[in-house]
């Protein structure tokens, strides 16, 4: 199985601030990457697949790069409605896996 | 507008079984593989199974393997997981989410999640 990890667990930032979570798979993966965001008590949403794309209706602020092992996502601006946590996911082979996720609040 | 509606969740002996639906509306369900994500209280996320548009192709996590199945009925554009043999590691909010790709035979991101159903296993 392909072992997702993310840095960092967790972070605490500013409105404005740029923001930038790192996601490291235990092997490559090409660019068979995506990002999501969870709000407490909500199902997760879609931001970004293929490792760069950003899913309909995502603002331009979120931005993902990477391929192989190593991938980022950025949030330029980071505003109010940002803080939530953050899971990178990899869907080059079964079983899917994801990071544990990254938790972005408020400083 | 694409919707995913989960139900069916509620609470379970060890042992029992619960069968949850995910009803789909917005688009060409039988086009789509679909999937259950599960989340266990305050844990990350964790995939459990994915199917194709046709339901000719099935996938497990390990985690599950022997245990539950899924299927789908593209006349009613329903998703189903039939869980046996619960355990209390089963309890979790259970998602269906949908594969983004039309037709896609191998695993592909997913684009849209419903809203989650609780499933909790507990004497």
């Amino acid at each position: 199985d392909i072992q997702m990890t993310q840095s960092p667990s967790s972070l605490s930032a500013s409105v404005g601030d740029r923001v930038t979570i790192t996601c490291r798979a235990s092997q490559g993966i090409s660019n068979y990457l995506a990002w999501f965001q969870q709000k407490p008590g909500k199902a997760p949403k879609s931001l970004i697949y293929a490792a760069s794309s950003l899913q309909s209706g995502v603002p331009s602020k979120f931005s993902g790069s990477g391929s192989g092992t190593d991938f980022t996502l950025t949030i330029s601006s980071l505003q109010p409605e940002d803080f939530a946590t953050y899971y990178c996911q990899q869907y080059n082979s079964y079983p899917l896996t994801f990071g544990p996720g990254t938790k972005v609040d408020i400083k | 507008e694409v919707q995913l509606l989960e139900s069916g969740g509620g609470l379970v002996q060890p042992g029992g079984s619960l069968r949850l639906s995910c009803a789909a509306s917005g688009f060409t369900f039988s086009s789509y593989a679909m999937s259950w994500v599960r989340q266990a209280p305050g844990k990350g996320l964790e995939w459990v199974s994915a199917i194709s548009g046709s339901g000719g192709s099935t996938y497990y996590a390990d985690s599950v393997k022997g245990r539950f199945t899924i299927s789908r009925d593209n006349s009613k554009n329903t998703l189903y997981l039939q869980m046996n043999s619960l355990r209390a590691e089963d309890t979790a909010v259970y998602y269906c989410a949908k594969f983004g790709v039309v037709g896609a035979q191998a695993p592909d991101a997913f684009d849209i999640w419903g809203q989650g159903t609780m499933v909790t296993v507990s004497s």
